[in-house]
């Protein structure tokens, strides 16, 4: 596609249970970061993949929170046992490279409500 | 560890006016880029313009401008003939250059503001 597509575009669940959601980046870009945002607050980085393996996942706020990507494509971060504070929009962004010139391109996140 | 600032939560403008967004930021480091986005009701990150910190001009994408101020660490949009379209959440953000920093390794991770709501009034 010609942009980074996330699914599904909302998610509501009950607090305990897993829930699994995808992004899939711009094809060529091997790049890929996760980040979550609060309602109302300004975007929080999660985890950074470089291809398929994640150099960076200084982000991710507890052990319930995972991800994993497919070689140079898609990537899906998992969240165990849900809580209420999981409540919140999580965006994907993909860009050729990590370095610094190259301009993030989002998605449109994935909203979840933990009931 | 790097933060942003953004102090204003929420503005307003008329139509075709101008109006300015602040943002400040703290850093140890020397070299390092920083952005406006633009995120409309849709979600989608949109960004409005970048700035290297090694340039001292201002950076300009038609209606939209910032003034940078390195040694006061400020950064802020000016948007003039403000559209109806316009109205959105800003974030600014910083994104440090080199490929590792005094706290580790940044990847080229953003570090956003907590964005400021613009509304813009016909």
């Amino acid at each position: 596609g010609a942009g980074v597509s996330q699914s599904p575009s909302n998610k509501v669940t009950e607090k305990g249970k897993d829930v699994e959601l995808r992004c899939d980046p711009i094809s060529g870009h091997t790049a890929l970061y996760w980040y979550r945002q609060r309602l109302g607050q300004g975007l929080e980085f999660l985890i950074y993949f470089q291809g398929n393996s994640a150099p960076d996942k200084s982000g991710l706020p507890s052990d319930r929170f995972s991800a994993e990507r497919t070689g140079e494509s898609v990537s899906t971060l998992t969240i165990q046992r849900t809580q209420q504070e999981d409540s919140a929009v999580y965006l994907c962004a993909s860009s050729l490279a990590h370095g610094v010139g190259q301009p993030q391109h989002f998605g449109d996140g994935t909203r979840l409500s933990i009931l | 560890a790097q933060t942003v600032t953004q102090s204003q939560p929420e503005m307003s403008v008329q139509e075709a006016e101008t109006v300015t967004l602040s943002c400040t930021y703290d850093t140890s480091e020397s070299d390092y880029y920083l952005f406006w986005y633009k995120q409309p009701p849709s979600r989608q990150m949109i960004l409005v313009i970048r700035q290297e910190a090694y340039k001292q001009q201002n950076a300009t994408e038609n209606r939209f401008s910032v003034n940078f101020q390195k040694a006061a660490k400020s950064f802020s949009l000016k948007i003039s003939d403000s559209q109806l379209g316009d109205a959105a959440m800003y974030f600014c953000a910083y994104r440090s250059a080199g490929l590792a920093n005094a706290g580790g390794t940044s990847y080229g991770k953003l570090t956003f503001g907590q964005g400021t709501i613009l509304t813009v009034h016909p």
